[in-house]
């Protein structure tokens, strides 16, 4: 069975980074994009890029440039997302989602649990 | 980027009775490429409908979407007690995608 599992919760200060991994098991990683989501609290959900973790090719929406980077590591089967220079306002869940389409613009049918990642100083 | 308007914002029902759900789109969504999702307090959003009317893998017969081009639907059409969630739509044709800002679904 397909799933995704993500590391657990952050708590990090103004101006850190901070780095979510998502394992993927029970389908062949290389063979579906993968996608960050991000839900701050009692908000909506809000894309911030995409990964194709064959290639390791990505992309990002405008708001996250420059802050982002998504990396994968094909031998574990894991995708990371790494978002610098944090403010207390990216405190939020974040999801990982395996996209079901063929070229990285489905919708998404497996989603991590999410990692709550907190900014506070 | 494409906007998502979801509408009402709150849908208050009873048990038994039929929700309709409502995302409309600032531009035409390409290829019918929306989605639905539900989501439960302190769970990911589930995958419910995808290409605007296909059900994803599970999803009960009572859900069903439809719409094109600007306007979508998500109907469910006898709600269980289970349903009362959030529910999302979302555009995956055009970059940046984009979700709708939630419809509540609660219990009357």
């Amino acid at each position: 069975q397909v799933q995704l599992v993500q590391s657990g919760a952050e708590v990090k200060k103004p101006g850190a980074s901070v780095k979510v991994s998502c394992k993927a098991s029970g389908y062949t990683f290389t063979g579906y994009y993968m996608h960050w989501v991000r839900q701050a609290p009692g908000q909506g959900l809000e894309w911030m890029g995409r990964i194709n973790p064959n290639s390791g090719g990505t992309n990002y929406a405008q708001k996250f440039q420059g802050r982002v980077t998504m990396t994968r590591d094909t031998s574990i089967s894991t995708a990371y997302m790494e978002l610098s220079r944090l403010r207390s306002d990216d405190t939020a869940v974040y999801y990982c989602a395996r996209d079901r389409g063929d070229y990285g613009s489905g919708s998404y049918d497996y989603w991590g649990q999410g990692t709550l990642v907190t900014v506070s100083s | 980027e494409i906007v998502l308007t979801q509408s009402p914002g709150t849908l208050s029902l009873s048990p038994g009775e039929r929700a309709t759900l409502s995302c409309r789109a600032s531009q035409s969504v390409s290829s019918s490429y929306l989605a639905w999702y539900q989501q439960k307090p302190g769970q990911a959003p589930r995958l419910l409908i995808y290409g605007a009317s296909s059900r994803a893998t599970g999803i009960p017969d009572r859900f069903s979407g439809s719409g094109s081009g600007t306007d979508f639907t998500l109907t469910i059409s006898r709600l269980e007690p289970e349903d009362f969630a959030v529910y999302y739509c979302q555009q995956y044709g055009s970059s940046p995608v984009t979700f709708g800002q939630g419809t509540k679904l609660e219990i009357k």
